[in-house]
């Protein structure tokens, strides 16, 4: 069965830090997807990125990175030099792909991570 | 470009009671996914629809139910509702044509369900 961790419920950083989300995933498929969204306090899921299990390559989008170590079961979530406008939680999910017919399973999510930025 | 939209945003139910949701996806999706976010936690994932047909299902009891219109719109079904059943629930749209897949599920902002 899939399943995703993420260990740190509350975070709370001064900005300017660096701050890092952790995220362990669980499944038995080779064939897999990783997310990540942010989570505002509307409600709304805002999509991050997507990375597949082929492809451990990081990635880097301006103050946002992403390390995914197969090795470590792990994709985790930088935000450099943090400011208080990406407070918020966020969410770390799996998708197992269908056997057929293309298209994602359902998405396996973590229990999210609040992020505070204090000014 | 269109958004996932969801209605209504907040509704206010009794025990036992009957509710529908309702899920208009991203222009060009033909998938829709439901979820249900309790407070506190990560979404849980309800069930998936395409071609109109429940194609994915996740551990919820058989008073959820759905359905997927021509126009991929869908409706999630709750029946004999519980104090439990109260949280967020979240429609995602995805994109599923033959030979062409995208994982990307773009979300809604949510109906708010609260049973007294």
């Amino acid at each position: 069965a899939q399943k995703v961790t993420q260990a740190q419920t509350e975070i709370s950083v001064v900005e300017k830090e660096d701050v890092t989300l952790d995220c362990v995933y669980e499944t038995r498929d080779t064939t897999y997807y990783l997310f990540w969204y942010k989570q505002p306090p509307s409600g709304e899921l805002v999509f991050l990125i997507r990375r597949n299990s082929f492809d451990e390559q990081n990635e880097i989008s301006g103050r946002y990175s992403w390390n995914f170590q197969k090795s470590t079961s792990s994709f985790n979530f930088t935000i450099t030099a943090s400011q208080v406008v990406v407070s918020a939680v966020y969410v770390c999910a799996l998708s197992e792909a269908q056997g057929s017919g293309g298209g994602a399973d359902g998405l396996t999510f973590g229990k999210g991570t609040h992020l505070i930025i204090q000014p | 470009d269109a958004g996932v939209t969801q209605s209504p945003t907040h509704l206010i139910k009794t025990r036992g009671q009957q509710v529908t949701l309702r899920c208009s996806p991203k222009s060009g999706h033909d998938t829709v996914s439901w979820y249900q976010q309790a407070l506190g936690q990560g979404p849980q994932f309800i069930f998936q629809y395409y071609e109109e047909e429940e194609r994915q299902r996740g551990n919820f009891p058989d008073r959820f139910s759905g359905h997927q219109f021509p126009n991929y719109s869908s409706e999630l079904n709750v029946n004999a509702l519980l104090l439990g059943d109260s949280a967020l629930y979240l429609c995602a749209s995805s994109l599923r044509l033959a030979g062409i897949s995208s994982y990307e599920q773009y979300f809604g902002p949510g109906t708010r369900l609260t049973v007294t």
